[in-house]
C-alpha cells in the first residue's frame, strides 16, 4: 500500500444524516482502493472497494467515488444508523503487498 | 471470501515468557500477513510470513522478538517472545490471495503483566 491521506479524522453525524469521508492518494499507477470499517473490539473488514477503471460504485446505502485526475476518492454513507458507528479506514493497494493502514476516521452516528 | 481462524482468542501472560498465536486459514493462500493493534491504535504490519522460506519483517520488528513459521498455504504462527507490558496487543493474522482482496482473522487479544 501506499501513502493516503484521510480526512476528517472523527465525524459525528445525526442518525439519518449522510456521512462523507475523503481521502488523497500520491502513486497515479494506483488502481485499487478498498474500504475497510472497524467496529469497537472486531477485526477490519472489507465493506466496499472500487478499482481505477470505474468513477463510482454503490452498495445499498454506501458509495464510493473515485477521482483519478485530482488522486482521490470518497466514501459516501447515506442514511446513517447507530451500527455504521465505526472505524473507517480508505487504502491504497497494489496486487502483491500488503495493506498499509492509516489512522481512520471514527465515524459517530447519533441517535 | 477466506476464513480464517486465530488460536487463542485471548491471553493474559506473565512479562519474559513467549506465547505462540496459531493462524489458520481454511483454504490456501498465496500471501498471508501479521499485524499488531495496539489500545487505541490502527493496525501496524509485522511482517509477511512466506511459505518455505524466512519471514520479511517491517522497520522496527525484529526475527528474535516476533518469530514466524508459515510450513504450508494454510497455516501460520507467530510468537511474541520475552513479553514486556508493551507487547499487550490485539495480534491480527490476514491473507491475500492472487487478487487485491485482503482478509483479517479475528485476532488474538494479548495481556501482558
Amino acid at each position: 500500500g501506499e501513502n493516503v491521506e484521510q480526512h476528517p479524522s472523527t465525524l459525528s453525524v445525526q442518525e439519518g444524516d449522510s456521512a462523507v469521508i475523503k481521502c488523497t492518494y500520491s502513486d497515479s499507477a494506483s488502481n485499487y482502493f478498498p474500504w475497510y470499517k472497524q467496529e469497537l473490539g472486531k477485526r477490519p473488514q472489507l465493506i466496499i472497494d472500487i478499482r481505477s477503471n470505474v468513477g463510482e460504485k454503490k452498495d445499498q446505502r454506501i458509495a464510493v467515488t473515485l477521482n483519478k485526475t485530482a488522486k482521490h476518492f470518497s466514501l459516501h454513507i447515506t442514511e446513517t444508523q447507530p451500527e455504521d458507528s465505526a472505524v473507517y479506514f480508505c487504502l491504497d493497494s497494489s496486487g502483491n503487498t500488503p495493506l498499509v493502514f492509516g489512522k481512520g476516521t471514527r465515524l459517530s452516528v447519533i441517535a | 471470501s477466506a476464513v480464517i481462524s486465530q488460536k487463542p482468542s485471548r491471553d493474559i501472560c506473565q512479562r519474559g515468557t513467549s506465547l505462540t498465536i496459531q493462524c489458520q486459514v481454511d483454504s490456501q493462500v498465496t500471501m498471508m500477513f501479521w499485524y499488531r493493534q495496539q489500545p487505541g491504535q490502527s493496525l501496524t504490519l509485522i511482517a509477511t510470513a512466506n511459505q518455505g522460506s524466512e519471514a520479511t519483517y517491517e522497520s522496527g520488528f525484529v526475527i528474535d522478538k516476533f518469530p514466524i513459521s508459515r510450513p504450508n498455504l494454510t497455516f501460520s504462527t507467530l510468537t511474541v517472545s520475552n513479553m514486556s507490558p508493551e507487547d499487550s496487543s490485539i495480534y491480527l493474522c490476514s491473507v491475500k490471495d492472487g487478487g487485491h482482496e485482503q482478509y483479517f482473522g479475528p485476532g488474538t487479544r494479548l495481556t501482558v503483566t
